[in-house]
């Protein structure tokens, strides 16, 4: 079976500074992966996702995140922390069959501290 | 494009009651919907699986007489908490998958549920 560990209940950055967020996965297939946002009292929006093709993947917002195997890691990178980015983020796997599920990662609290 | 809907986006019901949350796809057709619970601070819990047409698959440890699912058409999931109690108050988000793309999951602005 699949699963994720984000590493980090909360992480706090400075406004400007690098974001990263991490995110290992267990799979014994290969698998998607995937990033979403979490604002408060509301869905989750999908940053990014992993699907096989480019090992570095470009979502919204300006952040994006590696694939790398050999980590079993994806982690979610933003140069420059802007204030309007402090939410919950979830890393999450799926398989590649269309029938599979998504299992999320307990999230991490991003703070951007002024 | 790629919407999903939630109504009611939050209800408040006494404790024995029936609530019935909708889930809609917009704009596309969505052979599979799932729902998941989320409690305060936490991940989202998968409950249970919806294909149009056919019965519910619910993760273990879901009561599937207590959260009952239908998934009548390819653009409408029903999740009906049936007899509330307290503890069934929760964040309940809905999601629906494209059936043209693999895996992609578009996610429905939840309903918060709180039963008194």
């Amino acid at each position: 079976a699949q699963s994720v560990t984000q590493l980090g209940s909360h992480v706090s950055v400075s406004e400007g500074a690098l974001v990263l967020l991490r995110c290992n996965y267990s799979s014994s297939v290969p698998p998607y992966l995937f990033w979403y946002v979490q604002y408060p009292n509301q869905g989750l929006q999908l940053l990014l996702k992993y699907t096989s093709a480019a090992t570095l993947v470009k979502g919204i917002n300006g952040f994006e995140a590696e694939f790398k195997k050999s980590e079993t890691s994806f982690h979610l990178t933003k140069p420059s922390a802007h204030m309007s980015d402090a939410a919950e983020y979830f890393c999450a796997v799926s398989l590649m069959n269309r029938d599979d599920k998504i299992i999320f990662g307990k999230g991490t609290r991003l703070h951007i501290l002024p | 494009g790629a919407v999903v809907s939630q109504h009611p986006s939050w209800v408040i019901c006494k404790s024995g009651t029936s609530v019935k949350i909708e889930c809609r796809s917009l704009d596309f057709q969505a052979t599979t919907m799932f729902w998941y619970r989320q409690f305060p601070k936490q991940s989202l819990m998968l409950m249970a699986t919806s294909n149009e047409g056919s019965k519910a698959t619910y993760e273990q440890g879901v009561e599937k007489d207590k959260f009952l699912i239908n998934h009548a058409s390819l653009t409408l999931s029903t999740l009906t908490v049936t007899s509330a109690h307290p503890e069934d108050s929760s964040f309940y988000i809905c999601s629906a998958r494209d059936s043209r793309t693999y895996n992609e999951q578009f996610f429905g602005p939840g309903t918060r549920l709180t039963v008194l």
